[in-house]
């Protein structure tokens, strides 16, 4: 079990471009979730999914798109990438809204 | 909205010293998770409390659950240098404190 894995791992974007980070799991877990970690703050919800095809708002979700089409993937957007933006991305998952598993991270740069 | 407050922010302690951190919440929590997150690495889990009042330990690791459920602890009896890392507590939904990062000096 390769357990929840996130692609990139690190990338640099200039303020307005877009890109997608891909989340996957292989443990058959109904929720899933991206956080972003700052230093000094923790980790905080952006958004979630509490199955297949469904999404929900966390903690900080403006600038960010989320879809959950295939329950294995969790798939982050940024449209319009901003500095402010710049952040370590952390996915996670679980079987119920309980013990998190998480993925390595993606560090993002947004210059 | 909920708020999870964690205390301290940073500890550094000599090598077999006990280290303990603590978590806060404006509300009742319906439970609390314990994360540990090494240097560089993901936050990988380390126990869950349900209950008023609830102690688990884990070799030289002891949580509590605090009686109203709006506080909890982790505390670290001996501290090894493996036990380096920032250690975060999670509320019921999913609302993380800011973490404790602990170092500890050989």
């Amino acid at each position: 079990n390769a357990g929840v894995t996130q692609t990139p791992k690190f990338r640099v974007l200039k303020t307005g471009q877009s890109m997608t980070l891909l989340c996957a799991q292989d443990m058959n877990h109904e929720y899933m979730y991206w956080y972003r970690q700052d230093p000094g703050m923790g980790l905080r919800l952006i958004h979630y999914s509490v199955g297949e095809g469904t999404t929900a708002k966390g903690e900080v979700p403006d600038g960010y798109n989320v879809s959950r089409l295939k329950k294995q993937n969790f798939l982050l957007g940024l449209e319009s990438a901003a500095p402010s933006q710049t952040s370590v991305y952390f996915c996670a998952s679980s079987r119920a809204p309980e013990t998190q598993y998480f993925g390595p991270g993606t560090r993002l740069l947004v210059l | 909205g909920q708020q999870v407050m964690q205390i301290p922010q940073y500890q550094h302690v000599q090598e077999g010293e006990d280290f303990t951190t603590y978590c806060n919440s404006s509300t009742t929590l319906s439970n609390i998770q314990w994360y540990k997150q090494r240097p560089g690495g993901h936050p990988v889990f380390l126990i869950q409390l349900v209950k008023s009042g609830e102690v688990k330990k884990q070799k030289r690791l002891t949580f509590q659950f605090g009686e109203a459920k709006k506080n909890s602890s982790l505390h670290i009896t001996a501290t090894q240098t493996t036990d380096v890392g920032t250690y975060f507590c999670a509320g019921g939904d999913m609302r993380f404190g800011a973490g404790t990062r602990l170092t500890v000096k050989p």
